[in-house]
């Protein structure tokens, strides 16, 4: 059975910092991998998407990398600002024998980034 | 586009009373729909997933049930609720032959007093 971890729970920094979040996951046999932002009492808005086959992924100040063999990604914030306060979920994705796609979650970093 | 509705927003119930939540999707067409719950100090749980109408899997035994009847509406539903049914649910939707990712609604956050 999959198992998603991240760390650390929670993450206070000041603002324009540079920061990494860390996810690990047990079965290094994924479809694909994705990192979310969730604001508080709100859905999930997807951040980035990397497949297996790829080693990292960027979005304007955000870079997520990956290492299957090893089972980590990391999401890499630069110069963070108060905006980016909010929750981060990774996620790996999988087909199940069904053939239905799922995701199977860590259970999060809540970021804080103080003026 | 597609678009996510749930409803309602939030839901107070009393232990014992039935439930019914609602999602539908707009701007596409066959979509693999989901149900997950996310409560305080977990992370988020699968509960079922279906390829198509009046075809559900469920992913954890509980007294919870889903139905399609519709190609793009999803229920959630229970007959006697729990106080661990509380928590915040989330539908969300792969698009049909579309990339392999996932578009998550809103939320509705059920409070089971």
């Amino acid at each position: 059975k999959q198992e998603v971890t991240q760390i650390p729970a929670a993450l206070s920094v000041p603002e324009g910092e540079n920061l990494v979040l860390n996810c690990s996951f047990t079965d290094s046999a994924i479809y694909n991998l994705q990192w979310f932002r969730q604001d508080p009492g709100k859905g999930l808005t997807s951040l980035l998407l990397i497949q297996s086959s790829q080693r990292e992924q960027t979005s304007g100040r955000l870079n997520a990398s990956l290492d299957k063999s090893s089972g980590r990604s990391t999401l890499y914030i630069a110069a963070s600002q108060p905006g980016d306060s909010a929750t981060y979920l990774c996620a790996v994705g999988r087909f199940s024998g069904a053939g239905s796609y799922q995701l199977t979650f860590g259970k999060g970093t809540k970021l804080s980034v103080i003026p | 586009s597609q678009t996510i509705h749930q409803w309602p927003a939030t839901l107070v119930q009393p232990v014992g009373s039935p439930l019914s939540l609602e999602c539908t999707v707009e701007g596409t067409s066959n979509p693999n729909l989901y149900w997950y719950r996310q409560a305080a100090g977990r992370g988020l749980q699968l509960l079922f997933y279906s390829v198509g109408i009046g075809q559900i899997s469920s992913e954890v035994p509980q007294n919870l049930s889903a139905s399609r009847p519709q190609d793009r509406q999803f229920i959630l539903s229970s007959k006697k609720l729990l106080l661990s049914d509380s928590g915040f649910y989330l539908c969300a939707c792969r698009l049909a032959g579309g990339a392999d990712t996932q578009y998550f609604g809103p939320g509705t956050r059920l409070t089971v007093l």
